[in-house]
């Protein structure tokens, strides 16, 4: 079973700059996640889908990132503008329902730098 | 709110000693889910283990092995004879289950940082 899928791995930008990263979730999983890792911390929730709908975006600074997952599949993470302090690794991360229990798996992420 | 604490930042072994990853988490749900997830350097989270706020059955798995205590709020994670391959960083997470309003999000722990020198 293929893994999930995200790209570009690597993004340099300046600031103000927009960027998209791109996640193509395991095949039958209908939960998508969206973490920001900034180095030396754990991944924090940015948005959760479930299918094409959105089940958790307090977390996602809203005035300038956004997501969609029209499909139900592939899922888009922009950021505009860009600001230095948005420089991490996002994850995105699928499973196969909502409830806690569920395993998640993640993608290799993408590393973006923000000068 | 839910919280997850991995007091150890980086813990520095020599191959073939034991180590323990401590992990100290803070739900009001009655219903939880405790995870440990491992981060190699490639950037990967790779899972390991899931358990549940009822089972507090301790799990073995080859050299790694699971204490969970309910009465301390802990979920220890013990390698047997590290090698240099268990070199990553570890991250203890917690859901809830999802059911009458509780989060099903992962809340993640700093995480903790283990070098196995050989």
């Amino acid at each position: 079973e293929a893994g999930v899928a995200q790209s570009p791995r690597y993004k340099i930008i300046e600031k103000r700059q927009s960027v998209a990263f791109w996640c193509n979730p395991i095949s039958g999983h209908a939960t998508l996640y969206w973490y920001q890792q900034i180095l030396g911390q754990g991944p924090k929730l940015l948005i959760q889908f479930q299918n094409n709908g959105v089940v958790d975006d307090s977390q996602l600074p809203k005035d300038r990132f956004s997501a969609e997952r029209l499909k139900g599949v592939d899922s888009t993470l922009k950021i505009q503008p860009a600001k230095l302090e948005d420089s991490a690794v996002y994850l995105c991360a699928s499973s196969r329902g909502t409830g806690g229990y569920n395993e998640q798996f993640f993608g290799p992420g993408t590393r973006l730098t923000v000068l | 709110a839910q919280k997850v604490t991995q007091a150890q930042t980086e813990i520095s072994v020599v191959e073939k000693e034991d180590v323990t990853l401590d992990c100290v988490y803070e739900t009001r749900d009655t219903t939880y889910y405790l995870f440990w997830y491992k981060q190699p350097p490639s950037g990967e989270l790779v899972f390991l283990i899931r358990r549940n706020s009822f089972d507090e059955q301790n799990e073995i798995s080859g050299r790694y092995s699971w204490n969970f205590q309910k009465s301390t709020s802990s979920f220890n994670f013990t390698i047997t004879a590290s090698q240099v391959v268990d070199s990553a960083v570890y991250f203890c997470a917690l859901s809830g289950g999802g059911y009458g309003g509780a989060t099903n999000k992962l809340i993640f722990g700093t995480g903790t940082l283990l070098a196995v020198q050989p």
